[in-house]
Parts: structure tokens; sequence; C-alpha cells
């Protein structure tokens, strides 16, 4: 257990729905990330939550849209997904300060797009 | 454009043994280094982390050697343990200019046979 909760663990959504991933952290942390593993890449950063200003990674599509409602929670809500978009999404987060700490993860929510 | 490679997917070794894991990187304002440890159906837990200002760190059984000059870490597991058994993810990010988001390798797969 790393402090970092992710809901729900496993998600099957066909491609006109409507879902969003939840991810809670109590750890005090400040910074907070959403991450995609697909399979043989690289975790791929979506985007990035800290001290309340966003960070994305400009390739991501448009159909992930998120939200950050307080540095506890991290929401990513899914909209008109691709079968391409199965993958593990992990959310992570860590300290910015003076100092940098090393990000803790969520056990990721395992998503198939049918 | 892969700035962590990490160009073994694989690597298989007896239990007792010491596992060798390297990890290479293109971005020289990257000043720290961390390595991630997962198991399947879970989120990646941090290992251990190196800062640019050391060529060593020690933790227990695992140790974390950097190599500056040629952008090189490698990760030392001695000795190696059938729980040591995961996918192994080396990680680099910049902490100056506050550019602190870690990039991912794709991770190598250890597995250590009893």
């Amino acid at each position: 257990e790393t402090g970092v909760t992710q809901t729900p663990r496993h998600l099957v959504m066909g491609m006109t729905n409507k879902k969003s991933l939840k991810c809670e952290q109590h750890l005090g942390h400040n910074a907070m990330y959403w991450y995609k593993q697909s399979a043989k890449k690289p975790l791929e950063l979506m985007f990035v939550y800290s001290l309340e200003e966003r960070v994305e990674n400009n390739s991501v599509p448009s159909r992930f849209s998120p939200e950050c409602p307080n540095s506890s929670h991290l929401f990513l809500h899914l909209h008109t997904l691709q079968p391409e978009d199965s993958a593990l999404y992990l959310c992570a987060s860590s300290l910015r300060g003076q100092g940098w700490t090393e990000a803790f993860f969520g056990q990721g929510t395992r998503l198939t797009v049918v | 454009d892969q700035q962590v490679k990490q160009n073994s997917p694989s690597l298989s070794v007896q239990e007792g043994r010491i596992s060798i894991l390297n990890c290479d990187y293109t971005n020289s304002m990257f000043d720290y280094f961390l390595w991630y440890k997962k198991y399947p159906a879970e989120g990646p837990t941090f290992l251990i982390s190196i800062s640019s200002i050391k060529d060593k760190n020690e933790d227990g059984r695992f140790t974390v050697f950097l190599n500056k000059s040629a952008k090189h870490l490698s990760l030392h597991i001695v000795p190696s343990q059938p729980g040591d058994s995961a996918v192994y993810f080396c990680a680099a990010s910049s902490t100056s200019g506050g550019s602190y988001i870690p990039t991912f390798g794709r991770g190598t797969s250890l597995i250590v046979h009893p």
C-alpha cells in the first residue's frame, strides 16, 4: 500500500461510453500525475497537476480530460475512447517544494475498450 | 526519441547470483535518477535513487551506480532472490528549472530462478 488509491481497478467500456477514473492520495503531496502504460512501451506521462498548475503531454488526445479539484484528488474523464486506448492507467503523486521526492504510484486501473 | 533507454527487455539470473540492470540516458540535464520495481497487476514502487553529485548509492542488497560521463546507470542486486522477479523501470529527471517530472524507460523484466 503506497498511500495512492485508484478506483476502479478494472474497467471495461464501450467506445460510446463516458467513464471516469479516480485517484486519491493522503500523503500531503502537492503534485499528481496520470501515466499510461501500454504493452512494451515506456510509461507515458499524460498529465501533471502541480501547485494548481496543469502540465500536459500535447500528444494526449482530447478524449482524455483530467480534473484536479484539490491536491488530494485527481480524475481522468474518458469519452469516446478507441480500442487502442486499452492500457494500464497509473496515478502517481509526489511532493514538490524546495526539493523533490520520488513519485508514489497507485495500483493502476486496467482499462479495456471494446 | 527515447531519452531513457533500457536496452535489455529481459534478464534471467540464478538465485544467489548478481543481477545487473542497465540504463542509458541522453538528456544531459537529467540530474536525479530512480529505479522502480513493478509486479504484475500493481503500480511501480520506488526502489532506490541517486543524485548526480554521487556515483554510488547503496541500500541493502540494492546498489545503483552512476557514470555521468557515459550517461549510464546500473542497478545491482546481490544476492538475487526469487522475490526480486519483477519489471524494473529506470527513470530520470531534471531538478533544476523546476522540471521534476520523471521520464521512464521501457523496463527490464528480471526473472530469478530458484
